[in-house]
């Protein structure tokens, strides 16, 4: 089935650098979500792209509008709170809803 | 602010017994989905629901029945459970329409022994 591959699959950074994670998807997708779980295990949605890039903050995103099969998340002067689990998510084309979820990237913010 | 509320958040089930988990949203979105995280990796789509009366399978579905029985309230429903589903269950809802944003509730654990 399709396949949403997420790299790097652990991440640390010093606080003040800058990084990317990138997903890599086996099929073209309609739409990419972004999403970071915290160590309570809650997790809150970053992004929604349909195409183009979108930007919050420190973090931004893109979504490879042309071939559809890849998207990033740029950290900007990564900050403690920034660690935790980031996970990408990719809708089909057929607009079934279904959101296919990759292993995420644990990422370590330190001092 | 959208609003998905699971309960229970801790369940102890014994093997064969049966185990309910249910998820409430009140942002009236069409799609609502249930899915599992196991330690260490994503999340895996086990049912989903385009409104209600609605049921979809996902990509693991077996062992699991799903009831959609209003816009609000989405169940998940292990006839009988096992020690193998045993994890971290996510409901979460969507708007439907382009932009299908996901909004998760805070999470189930469930543990069958």
């Amino acid at each position: 089935g399709d396949q949403v591959e997420q790299s790097p699959s652990a991440l640390s950074l010093h606080e003040g650098t800058d990084s990317a994670l990138r997903c890599n998807f086996t099929t073209t997708m309609r739409s990419v979500q972004w999403f970071r779980q915290n160590s309570r295990g809650s997790l809150i949605s970053l992004f929604y792209l349909a195409s183009g890039t979108k930007e919050n903050g420190r973090l931004k995103s893109a979504f490879d509008s042309k071939e559809r099969r890849y998207s990033t998340l740029h950290i900007r002067d990564a900050q403690l709170e920034d660690s935790g689990t980031y996970f990408c998510a990719a809708e089909d084309q057929g607009g079934s809803a279904k959101l296919i979820f990759g292993e995420g990237t644990k990422l370590t913010v330190s001092s | 602010e959208a609003a998905v509320t699971q309960s229970p958040r801790n369940k102890v089930a014994v093997t064969g017994g049966k185990v309910t988990l249910s998820c409430n949203q009140t942002n009236n979105h069409n799609n609502m989905y249930w899915y599992r995280q196991d330690t260490g990796h994503g999340l895996r789509l086990i049912h989903y629901s385009y409104g209600a009366g609605s049921t979809e399978k996902g990509d693991i579905p077996d062992g699991y029945k799903a009831s959609r029985p209003s816009q609000e309230n989405f169940s998940l429903i292990l006839e009988l459970a096992t020690p193998s589903q045993t994890s971290v269950y996510f409901c979460a809802s969507g708007e439907g329409q382009s932009g299908n944003t996901l909004y998760f509730g805070e999470g189930s654990r469930l543990i069958v022994v």
